[in-house]
């Protein structure tokens, strides 16, 4: 079963730092892989997806993923990161249904 | 656009009673869900929707019902509430043809006493 992982439930980065949230997958057919980003008492906002071509994807907010097809990863990073980060982050993957890992709480801090 | 919209934001209800979340779209979307997101656990879909008239169950269906008469609605029932479904729940809808995102609704955070 496809399937993703975010190995870790907390991050934390000063302001002005960069940010690296995390996220694998597990080899099984091609990975579409997306990023979500919920801020508290919100629902979900699409922030990237890798589909294909160019393995470093561009986003909202200043945010980039890169693709790495060897090692089944789609790591989240962003070069400066701002108090206004902190929030929730998911990754996911598209199949007939989105499957979404855990979550890694992100906390920026000033 | 209004987006993905649900209805209430908050309820709280007793153990056995019944109610119904409400989720619309207006972006014509074809593909709408229903997930729960409690604390650790990601998101998990519940039950989703492919067209008018067409809906199946995801990982967690159990004490859940759907319906999609039309394109716009995918209202979520509780036949039986029970402590275990207190959670949060989104309503999600997406084209179906491509890759493409879903979009969320603001979610209602229901609570069975």
């Amino acid at each position: 079963a496809q399937s993703v992982a975010q190995p870790e439930d907390q991050v934390n980065v000063a302001e002005g730092n960069p940010l690296t949230v995390k996220c694998t997958y597990s080899v099984s057919g091609n990975p579409y892989l997306f990023w979500y980003v919920q801020y508290p008492n919100r629902g979900l906002q699409f922030l990237l997806k890798y589909i294909t071509g160019d393995n470093l994807v561009k986003g909202s907010y200043g945010f980039e993923a890169e693709f790495n097809k060897s090692q089944t990863s789609f790591h989240l990073k962003k070069p400066s990161a701002l108090v206004s980060d902190s929030a929730l982050y998911f990754c996911a993957r598209h199949g007939q249904n989105f499957v979404f890992g855990p979550g890694t709480r992100l906390s920026v801090l000033p | 656009n209004a987006g993905v919209t649900q209805t209430p934001k908050f309820q709280v209800l007793k153990t056995g009673q019944s109610m119904t979340l409400q989720c619309a779209q207006d972006m014509n979307h074809e593909y709408m869900s229903w997930y729960r997101q409690d604390p650790g656990m990601g998101l998990r879909l519940i039950h989703y929707s492919v067209g008018a008239g067409i809906t199946d169950q995801g990982e967690v269906p159990n004490g859940y019902n759907v319906s999609r008469s039309t394109t716009e609605d995918f209202p979520l029932r509780l036949l039986s509430a029970a402590p275990s479904q207190t959670s949060v729940y989104f309503c999600a809808s997406r084209k179906t043809s491509g890759y493409y995102e879903q979009y969320f609704g603001p979610g209602t955070r229901l609570t069975v006493t």
